[in-house]
């Protein structure tokens, strides 16, 4: 089946160290989205990704570094300059069309130890 | 993208037709209406999607206001498996045209819909 896989489903974080997050698509999608949600909220974009080798800070990138060096991955890490990563994180993807549904992944929930 | 207001949650019972209503007054000629629904513990799912005609997929219908004001989502027969918060989306089209390409969705706080079996 098609879809989008995020991997680990919960991830556990040491003070001060980075850490990465898996989004994998076989969808053919060429944008890819990383959002993140608090308890009770609705979700916010982090970086998105309209095509291979390129992607655009969204509305709360500080503390977050993307890669999009294939079309089917786009992984999200989270670096030691965010000073609150406990949150669900929720990858998607989409048609390059800008009124097409997107996808999303089940998430991964990173705590902080 | 405008701004749109839900009511903060909703009950209903089990296979009767649920009406989640969304406020969407600053919307623009070119914006699309969207819908989309997050079950617990997982990623948001798209639910429906239109612009000025009332529109029905097997999800669900939506009907829009005659001045696009307003829009509401209904599920005609809810079941507990539709238990979820429900999110109404402005999407602008001129952005499509203008070759600005896919971007990120806005998500606000949403509806969390309670059915009671």
């Amino acid at each position: 089946d098609g879809g989008i896989t995020q991997s680990p489903k919960y991830l556990f974080r040491k003070e001060g160290q980075n850490v990465t997050l898996s989004c994998e698509q076989n969808l053919n999608h060429d944008a890819m989205y990383w959002y993140r949600q608090d308890p009770g909220q609705g979700l916010r974009l982090i970086y998105y990704s309209q095509i291979v080798n390129d992607f655009q800070k969204g509305d709360i990138a500080e503390g977050y570094s993307v890669s999009r060096e294939k079309k089917e991955s786009f992984p999200l890490t989270v670096t030691s300059a965010q000073k609150n990563p406990t949150a669900f994180y929720l990858c998607a993807s989409s048609t390059q069309e800008h009124n097409q549904p997107q996808h999303f992944g089940d998430g991964t929930r990173l705590s902080i130890l | 993208d405008a701004k749109t207001t839900q009511p903060n949650s909703m009950e209903s019972n089990e296979e009767e037709p649920v009406h989640l209503p969304c406020n969407h007054s600053t919307i623009s000629g070119t914006d699309y209406i969207h819908w989309y629904r997050q079950l617990p513990s997982q990623g948001p799912e798209y639910v429906i999607h239109g612009l000025t005609s009332n529109v029905n997929n097997r999800m669900a219908s939506l009907a829009i206001a005659e001045d696009r004001k307003s829009s509401t989502l209904i599920l005609h027969r809810a079941t507990l498996r539709d238990a979820a918060v429900y999110y109404c989306i402005l999407r602008d089209l001129e952005r499509m045209y203008s070759g600005g390409g896919a971007d990120g969705l806005t998500f606000g706080k949403g509806t969390h819909l309670i059915i009671q079996p």
